[in-house]
């Protein structure tokens, strides 16, 4: 099967410029995950979907990133206004409700903010 | 609240060597543990998961690891390094009772495999 498909791969904006990305869960998977991953640290929980309603975005700065899954599907993340601190790697994940519950994992874009 | 530990960002060993790389998590109640892989500009790929039952796990790519609950540890082994194992290690853990079934990850451990 298919697995996480995320674009782009890399980014290189300005301070104060927007910016957004997109994942593709593995289809058929209710449960959509954004991860922000810093250099030199691990993954850090954005914000949760199941479906299209929102689980858990308690870590998401919603006075600059906002996120959506209309249809229970695609994903979009969106900054505005990015800082030099979003400087990192963004993780979209999925997970589906059998088969021990894993998560997987897309590639990660790599945003820099200059 | 939950938390994990890698002990050693960076950690270097020779082909053939053992690894050794150290997690340590926070939690009066064992959660769920796991250990992800991360190459060079590709996402996480688990090697393996702790959730009930025997405490000696089997991964992938020949990796196991060890629940101790009186340590509150769940350290990742292999016995021989090979070159292809040079990547991010991250351990990460999942709290009982979570139904969002989010994960918290530790700071990684990156490993060097010396010729």
């Amino acid at each position: 099967e298919a697995g996480v498909a995320q674009s782009p791969r890399y980014k290189i904006i300005e301070k104060r410029q927007s910016v957004a990305f997109w994942c593709n869960p593995i289809s058929g998977h209710a449960t959509l995950y954004w991860y922000q991953q810093i250099l030199g640290q691990g993954p850090k929980l954005l914000i949760q979907f199941q479906n299209n309603g929102v689980v858990d975005d308690s870590q998401l700065p919603k006075d600059r990133f906002s996120a959506e899954r209309l249809k229970g599907v695609d994903s979009t993340l969106k900054i505005q206004p990015a800082k030099l601190e979003d400087s990192a790697v963004y993780l979209c994940a999925s997970r589906g409700t059998s088969g021990g519950y894993e998560q997987y994992f897309g590639p990660g874009t790599r945003l820099t903010v200059t | 609240a939950q938390s994990v530990t890698q002990l050693g960002s960076h950690l270097s060993v020779s082909e053939g060597a053992l690894v050794l790389l150290r997690c340590n998590y926070s939690s009066s109640v064992p959660p769920y543990l796991f250990w992800y892989v991360q190459y060079p500009n590709q996402g996480l790929q688990l090697l393996l998961k702790y959730t009930t039952g025997a405490t000696l796990v089997k991964g992938i790519n020949g990796f196991e690891a060890e629940f101790k609950k009186s340590e509150t540890s769940f350290h990742l082994t292999k016995p021989s390094a090979h070159m292809s194992d040079a990547a991010e290690y991250f351990c990460a853990v999942r709290p009982v009772g979570d139904s969002s079934y989010k994960l918290i990850f530790g700071s990684g451990t990156r490993l060097l495999v010396r010729p």
